[in-house]
């Protein structure tokens, strides 16, 4: 089976751009949840979307978006970029819920925001 | 906010030797869950505990849970060069399906 895979794998933007992130989950996946991960705050939750259906949403502003798709594929966007947003953002699925199921991770996309 | 703590942050051992690390969270859990990282990459699932459970074994993993603590270990025995990665724990609060809080990680390193 393919893993988790993320496009783009780098990206360079520049302040008050917007940006759009994809996740393709494992095949058969039904659940992909949304990390951000920089040094100083770690990993933190962003949201979790299962059938279409956002089901869980971190502490992030507004300018963080997501959606996800009939085949499960997922997108995230952020728009109105800052200096903070720097970060490793890293799509997981898992085949039901992250209650009894592990979640695979996809390799990241680094986002640097000049 | 993070809900794990683990301990220690880093630590660094020969091969052969055994790494143990802790982790600490704050609130009811469904399970607890530990990941590897190497260097900027993804994450790798190692092993999955959940509430009702004390113990579990994977290879060379040992994991133990204490609810009562809310606390968990990870023991790797016999480590290897390949070992050195940073090791997160994940909660899934029993509140918040769906949702892994992670702690800050121990990066462990293993010298040859």
């Amino acid at each position: 089976k393919a893993g988790v895979t993320q496009t783009p794998r780098y990206l360079i933007k520049t302040r008050g751009q917007q940006v759009t992130l994809s996740c393709s989950p494992i095949s058969g996946h039904r659940s992909v949840s949304w990390y951000q991960q920089t040094p100083g705050q770690g990993l933190q939750f962003l949201f979790e979307y299962f059938s279409e259906t956002q089901r869980n949403k971190g502490n992030f502003p507004g300018r963080f978006s997501g959606r996800q798709f009939s085949n499960s594929r997922s997108e995230m966007n952020v728009s109105t970029l800052e200096l903070g947003d720097s970060a490793l953002y890293l799509c997981a699925s898992s085949f039901l819920d992250s209650f009894s199921y592990e979640q695979y991770f996809g390799p990241g996309t680094r986002l640097t925001v000049t | 906010s993070q809900q794990g703590e683990e301990d220690p942050q880093a630590l660094s051992i020969q091969e052969g030797e055994n790494a143990t690390m802790n982790c600490s969270y704050k609130t009811s859990i469904n399970n607890l869950q530990w990941y590897r990282q190497n260097s900027g990459r993804g994450l790798v699932h190692l092993i999955l505990i959940r509430s009702n459970e004390r113990e579990k074994h994977s290879g060379r993993l040992r994991v133990t849970l204490d609810t009562s603590k809310k606390s968990s270990s990870l023991l790797i025995t016999a480590s290897r060069a390949a070992d050195t990665a940073s090791y997160f724990c994940a909660t899934v609060p029993t509140d918040s399906w769906g949702k892994l809080q992670f702690g800050a990680g121990t990066q462990v390193v293993v010298t040859p």
